[in-house]
């Protein structure tokens, strides 16, 4: 079976540039969680999706935004560029919504110059 | 809100000995406790769980212990190998809506030949 697999792989923007990335979660899984992580540190918890809906979103600004499909895949959408927006951006998937397994795919490195 | 402390920060041991990291957690309502590894450059990795209802899980060099009462669980690996070498990371749920998992700083495992 397929696990998580996230699109693309590295990325390079400038600021004030606008980028969207993609997930599709592992066959099964309903919910789809998405993290960022800055080097040396732990991932920081953006949003949670199950059922297409929104459960949970981290202390982010407005600018990062994300949706779910009926596929259950989901999209991680970050307007307005800054430079700190430099990161690796992981996507996790789970059965559902609530204190499951995790499954993270190998992220998105998003360069912001 | 949850609160998640991990020590140590680094932790170095010489192969074929045995490591344990600790976490605290603040909320005494957590019930779901994760524990991933990352090696350099990939995904968080899933390696051992547990639930609020056991003490302790093993699966083959590695284990996880609770103690619900002082609110800390601890990561054992026995027999170290170099490939044990990376950071790890535990894991406790924000307990409110927010469906969130709160992570520790991470653990930076040397295995010394």
């Amino acid at each position: 079976d397929a696990g998580v697999t996230q699109s693309p792989t590295h990325l390079i923007k400038t600021r004030g540039q606008q980028v969207t990335l993609r997930c599709s979660p592992i066959s099964g899984h309903k919910s789809v969680s998405w993290y960022q992580q800055v080097l040396g540190q732990g991932p920081q918890f953006i949003f949670q999706y199950y059922e297409k809906e929104e459960r949970g979103r981290g202390n982010f600004p407005d600018r990062f935004s994300a949706r779910q499909f009926p596929n259950y895949s989901s999209e991680l959408n970050v307007n307005a560029l800054l430079l700190g927006d430099s990161a690796l951006y992981l996507c996790a998937s789970s059965l559902s919504e609530w204190n499951q397994p995790q499954h993270f795919g190998d992220g998105t490195r998003l360069s912001i110059l | 809100g949850e609160n998640v402390e991990q020590h140590p920060s680094t932790l170095s041991v010489q192969e074929g000995d045995s490591a344990v990291i600790k976490c605290t957690y603040s909320d005494s309502a957590s019930n779901y406790f994760p524990w991933y590894k990352q090696e350099l450059g990939k995904r968080p990795q899933l390696i051992i769980d547990i639930r609020s209802n056991v003490g302790e899980k093993k699966d083959q060099r590695i284990a996880v212990t609770l103690n619900k009462t002082a609110k800390h669980f601890s990561l054992h690996i026995t027999e170290t190998q170099p490939e044990d070498s990376a950071v790890y990371f535990c894991a406790a749920p924000q307990m409110d809506s927010n469906y969130q998992l709160i992570w520790g700083a991470g653990t930076k495992l040397i295995i010394k030949p």
